[in-house]
């Protein structure tokens, strides 16, 4: 089954406590990227990766780390820097590098801080 | 700074009627716009495209139309379906110095049977 799987749906977070979200991709898609979308708001980039050991910042890029040490996988960590990580955050893949190109968006995670 | 605006959070149609979704943007540098579906609990879907050499896009009951000068770009569905009922929101980026995609907030879509 041919798609985009993040995990996990729901994920809680404590005061001062690193946790990370998985984004997995099987389409072969070179570009992964995270956005984050809150209440009333559009989904906002956080990073985004166009190729294997390759990253680049988003627009909203502190308090959060990633790696793409496999063009399958674009894990997010939510550091204890970010001091508002509720949210929901979507990851996505895109066939081309540039950010023109269709993405294909998981069903995202939510978080919530306990 | 919103860079991508979307100033109705909601739009209630008729089904078989025109549906409009309007966005209007800042960014001059713009040159290339996305239109994109969220049905609930499930990450958005492309839906259409558009690129600053042209001022109207179309695919099928989908069509997007840009007005450069206004900064505006708006979608109509027509005719609307029950089944179009979703959050759409528009994207917008640039060619050079691009390292980023603009969302604007969204529009939640009802078509009333």
């Amino acid at each position: 089954d041919g798609g985009i799987t993040q995990s996990p749906k729901y994920l809680f977070r404590k005061e001062g406590q690193n946790v990370t979200l998985s984004c997995e991709q099987n389409l072969n898609h070179d570009a992964m990227y995270w956005y984050r979308q809150d209440p009333g708001q559009g989904l906002r980039l956080i990073y985004y990766s166009q190729i294997v050991n390759d990253f680049q910042k988003g627009d909203i890029a502190e308090g959060y780390s990633v790696s793409r040490e496999k063009k399958e996988s674009f894990p997010l960590t939510v550091t204890s820097a970010q001091k508002n990580p509720t949210a929901f955050y979507l990851c996505a893949t895109g066939q081309g590098t540039s950010l023109k190109n269709i993405q294909y968006f998981g069903a995202g995670t939510r978080l919530s801080v306990l | 700074d919103q860079q991508v605006k979307q100033n109705s959070p909601s739009l209630s149609v008729q089904e078989g009627r025109i549906s409009i979704l309007n966005c209007d943007y800042t960014n001059s540098m713009f040159d290339y716009f996305l239109w994109y579906k969220k049905y609930p609990a499930e990450g958005p879907t492309f839906l259409i495209s558009i690129s600053s050499i042209k001022d109207k896009n179309e695919d099928g009951r989908f069509t997007v139309f840009l007005n450069k000068s206004a900064k505006h770009l708006s979608l109509h569905i027509v005719p609307s379906q029950p089944g179009d009922s979703a959050v759409y929101f528009c994207a917008a980026t640039a060619e050079t110095g691009a390292n980023n995609l603009f969302f604007g907030t969204g529009t939640r879509l009802t078509v009333i049977p």
